[in-house]
């Protein structure tokens, strides 16, 4: 099993202020993905094959890298972008997800 | 417009079976390289995939719990559907149905919750 260990567990930033959370695969993958929880509602597509944004996903987001190392940084941080943040991965099986960052606002 | 919609009995007793539904529109299962899985997520915790399910009827099950769980379709009518044997508490969660397209799942629905207990 392909195991996507995210980091921190949580974190919190001030509003402007830059974001990076990263997701490590235990084994390498083509690409990797990016969910969006809020609160009490279902996970959205957030990012797909490493550094595409899904549709409606604000130019603020972006995300990166190859191999066992992906990050998602946020620019400048926004209140509406509070949320658990998980990884994904699709490239064999079982698929696995990251445990997930949770993002809070000072 | 692509939907996707769970439906589950909601509450079960331990050493039952659940069945849960996923109602889909805006799509097709025959097409190619089109899916649709189910992912669980219990309360306050991270979100765990069971299996999925592909046009050419293909099945792929999450490796511990394999031997529980059972996927199907019936795609004249557009659904797929979950079974997993012998509930526990440990199945309590949210299960939520999603189509997967390109390697992720792009929609999802909005989710059923399951509550074992006797």
């Amino acid at each position: 099993e392909n195991v996507l260990t995210q980091s921190p567990a949580i974190m919190s930033a001030s509003p402007g202020e830059k974001v990076t959370m990263t997701c490590s695969a235990s084994s390498s993958v083509i690409y990797m993905h990016w969910y969006q929880q809020r609160s009490s509602t279902s996970p959205k597509l957030w990012i797909y094959d490493t550094s595409k944004l899904a549709s409606g996903v604000p130019g603020r987001f972006s995300g990166s890298g190859s191999g066992n190392s992906y990050s998602l940084t946020i620019s400048s941080m926004e209140a509406e972008d509070v949320a658990t943040y998980y990884c994904f991965q699709g490239s064999g099986y079982p698929f696995t997800f990251g445990s997930g960052t949770k993002l809070e606002i000072k | 417009q692509v939907t996707l919609k769970e439906s589950g009995p909601g509450i079960l007793q331990p050493s039952q079976t659940l069945s849960l539904t996923c109602s889909f529109s805006g799509f097709s299962l025959t097409t190619y390289g089109i899916g649709v899985g189910w992912i669980r997520q219990p309360s306050g915790k991270g979100l765990e995939w069971l299996a999925h399910i592909w046009w050419n009827d293909n099945k792929y099950y999450d490796t511990a719990l394999k031997s529980r769980l059972t996927i199907s379709r019936d795609t004249s009518n557009n659904q797929v559907f979950l079974k997993i044997a012998s509930v526990d508490t440990a199945d309590t969660a949210t299960y939520y149905c999603a189509r997967i397209a390109g390697g992720n799942f792009d929609y999802w629905g909005q989710g059923t919750t399951l509550t074992v207990s006797s």
